[in-house]
């Protein structure tokens, strides 16, 4: 697509149920990036992966939370049994090549969660 | 560990004034930045980068940023600020494999 897809916009969710979230990178996107933005906060890192390959999952809060990318363009951010602190944006990022710090991030719109 | 430090939350300026928003960083070999800008209800979008070279570097919109090495500091400037540059911008500073640490933002409004 012409630009990083995210969906849904919008989730409610009632404290202790599963979401997922889901992130459709440009086309031909190596690297794919999950940050999460609380309210009046930058972004912070979640995850990382290059293709399928998870590479760097240091920034996910808890073991309720997990990524996944198996065909290496779709990717999902699934956050289990939420908690109130779980209430973010959930930003997808992907950039064109593996690493090199280039910056150059594409960014999604977001996924707003509000737990209640 | 990687910090960037935006001290103002907020700034108002005048349509046609001048803009400096501020960015300090905290990385203990040569820093890549960044600076980005979000507007409500859209994706984060780069303005501009440095990774060496000439310090002065020239991004989208009219902006430019200044990395000063002895001041840790790599400052957003525009000569004169648009209505339609109202919106939140973020600072960030790159560690390996595009991983980016994001300062909290500071929020842009403009006055006509």
């Amino acid at each position: 697509g012409a630009g990083v897809s995210q969906s849904p916009r919008y989730k409610v969710a009632k404290r202790g149920q599963d979401v997922a979230l889901r992130c459709d990178p440009i086309s031909g996107h190596v690297s794919l990036f999950w940050y999460q933005q609380a309210l009046g906060q930058g972004p912070e890192f979640l995850t990382y992966f290059q293709n399928e390959a998870q590479l760097d999952k240091s920034g996910l809060p808890s073991d309720r939370f997990f990524a996944e990318r198996p065909e290496g363009s779709v990717s999902t951010l699934k956050i289990q049994r939420t908690q109130q602190e779980d209430s973010a944006v959930y930003l997808c990022a992907s950039t064109l090549i593996g690493g090199g710090n280039t910056g150059e991030l594409f960014f999604g719109e977001g996924s707003r969660l509000t737990v209640l | 560990a990687q910090s960037v430090t935006q001290p103002d939350i907020h700034i108002t300026v005048s349509e046609g004034a001048s803009l400096e928003l501020r960015c300090n960083y905290s990385y203990g070999a040569t820093p890549y930045l960044f600076w980005y800008v979000q507007s409500p209800g859209q994706g984060l979008q780069l303005l501009l980068k440095y990774f060496s070279g000439d310090t002065l570097v020239q991004g989208i919109k009219g902006f430019e940023a200044e990395f000063k090495r002895s001041q840790s500091s790599f400052n957003l400037r525009k000569p004169s600020v648009h209505w339609s540059d109202a919106a939140e911008y973020f600072c960030a500073v790159g560690e390996g494999g595009n991983k980016l640490v994001f300062g909290a933002g500071t929020i842009l409004r403009v006055k006509s």
